[in-house]
């Protein structure tokens, strides 16, 4: 079963905007990552979060942890026709050698 | 160079072709995957390579065999395999099995 379920599945927003994804997982993890994918192409690593962090920057990407609610959030801020793209969380379990990935949220950045 | 290369890009086989997918990366990591993933779903874990041995098997059906010849390549050999197989075969690498993932731009594999 997949460890990692973000919300929304789908999401549209104007240019210039903030968006936000959150991804909810089922089991203690060691790590957090979120990935960025363009249509039918290879995945992008975009930022890593440890399970004793709980807020990351990297440039216009903010991800924030919390385990005590096992969910995290991706928040992209002004917006850029170039961020449409599906989102994917993956969580890695602590008692488990491999990475699942979340079902991915499909953000549509509109001109 | 931090680049996964995959070849080919696009692979249209019939059901008793063999054929194989290939992979390659030259950043030094030491565990490679293989993925498969079917349109607007996330990417499923196949076999996961660590130091060159096979770690994970996802209960994949035997038409896939993989292969790591050595710390730089990864193969998937397929055989017989079915129009549910159909799909986006994704290669990726890391430093170690929590890191971050590096993917390939993927092969596309039509079955008929």
């Amino acid at each position: 079963s997949q460890q990692g379920e973000e919300d929304p599945q789908a999401l549209s927003i104007q240019e210039g905007e903030n968006a936000t994804m959150n991804c909810s997982y089922k089991t203690s993890i060691n790590n957090l990552q979120w990935y960025r994918q363009n249509s039918g192409r290879g995945l992008v690593h975009l930022i890593l979060i440890r399970s004793n962090e709980r807020e990351k920057h990297s440039g216009r990407l903010r991800v924030t942890l919390d385990t005590s609610k096992k969910s995290s959030s991706l928040l992209i801020t002004a917006s850029r026709a170039a961020d449409t793209a599906s989102y994917f969380c993956a969580t890695d379990a602590e008692r488990d050698d491999k990475i699942i990935f979340g079902k991915g949220t499909r953000l549509h950045i509109l001109p | 160079d931090t680049e996964v290369t995959q070849t080919p890009k696009h692979l249209v086989m019939g059901m008793t072709n063999k054929k194989s997918l290939k992979c390659e990366q030259h950043m030094g990591h030491r565990a490679m995957y293989w993925y498969k993933q079917k349109a607007k779903k996330p990417p499923e874990l196949m076999f996961v390579y660590s130091y060159e041995k096979l770690s994970i098997n996802e209960s994949v059906p035997s038409r896939f065999s993989p292969e790591c010849p050595n710390s730089s390549l990864l193969n998937l050999h397929l055989h017989a395999l079915q129009p549910e197989d159909s799909a986006l075969y994704l290669c990726a690498s890391s430093q170690g099995l929590y890191n971050e993932q590096f993917f390939g731009p993927g092969t596309r594999l039509t079955v008929l």
